[in-house]
């Protein structure tokens, strides 16, 4: 079955480093996000992505933050100069073409702790 | 920005009971719904979908209602088992699908 796959699993990281997170979506999905989850809270949006541009944006995805489809099949989120409270679970997710479902494909994050 | 919000944070229950999960939404606009569970070190997973013109939606031992006129929904897990214990969000979406608001989450504990 396909999936969703996240590198690294788990990363750590001082404070004010970059950071990349990658994602490897569904193949043949077209609609791309990233979500992140601070241990114990709701699942927060950050970004989705569509035709090689941002759909749409949450206020926490400030310009610290950017993504990018590289290569037609990685998706990735950078995170230029950590802060403390960007430790989270980030999830990366993808949709299909269906315009009628929103059943999002979630993997199965990538834990940053910024020191 | 919209609100989705669970009622109880933890819900215990014995293996083969029922089991009810509430979500309470504010935006009246929203015209679509998920239902997600994670379990534990995992991401989550779709379980069921609903549109905002329906009420009822059944899937495999799960159904979802929904309640417009409170802003309220819930989902049904038919003779809960183990494997079903997990958290379980709610997420409401408003006329595309470019972002979803989560809800706070439930923990679902199934006792054997």
């Amino acid at each position: 079955e396909p999936e969703v796959t996240q590198t690294p699993s788990h990363q750590v990281t001082q404070m004010g480093q970059e950071v990349i997170l990658r994602c490897v979506p569904i193949s043949n999905h077209l609609y791309f996000y990233w979500y992140r989850q601070i241990l114990g809270q709701k699942v927060e949006f950050l970004v989705s992505f569509y035709n090689n541009e941002i759909s749409e944006k949450s206020e926490i995805f400030d310009d610290q933050f950017s993504v990018e489809r590289p290569d037609g099949s990685n998706f990735t989120l950078k995170i230029r100069s950590t802060k403390l409270e960007d430790s989270a679970m980030y999830f990366c997710a993808s949709r299909g073409r269906g315009l009628n479902t929103g059943e999002l494909f979630f993997g199965e994050g990538s834990r940053l702790t910024v020191l | 920005g919209e609100s989705v919000g669970l009622h109880l944070p933890t819900l215990s229950v014995q293996e083969g009971d029922n089991s009810i999960i509430n979500c309470a939404y504010s935006n009246s606009a929203s015209d679509y719904f998920i239902w997600y569970k994670q379990e534990s070190g995992k991401g989550p997973q779709f379980i069921i979908d609903i549109r905002s013109n329906m009420d009822k939606r059944q899937g495999q031992r799960v159904t979802v209602l929904l309640n417009k006129t409170v802003k309220h929904l819930s989902l049904q897990i038919a003779a809960t088992q183990p494997g079903d214990s997990a958290v379980y969000f709610c997420a409401e979406n408003l006329y595309n699908f470019n972002k979803f608001y989560f809800g706070s989450g439930t923990k679902l504990n199934v006792k054997p």
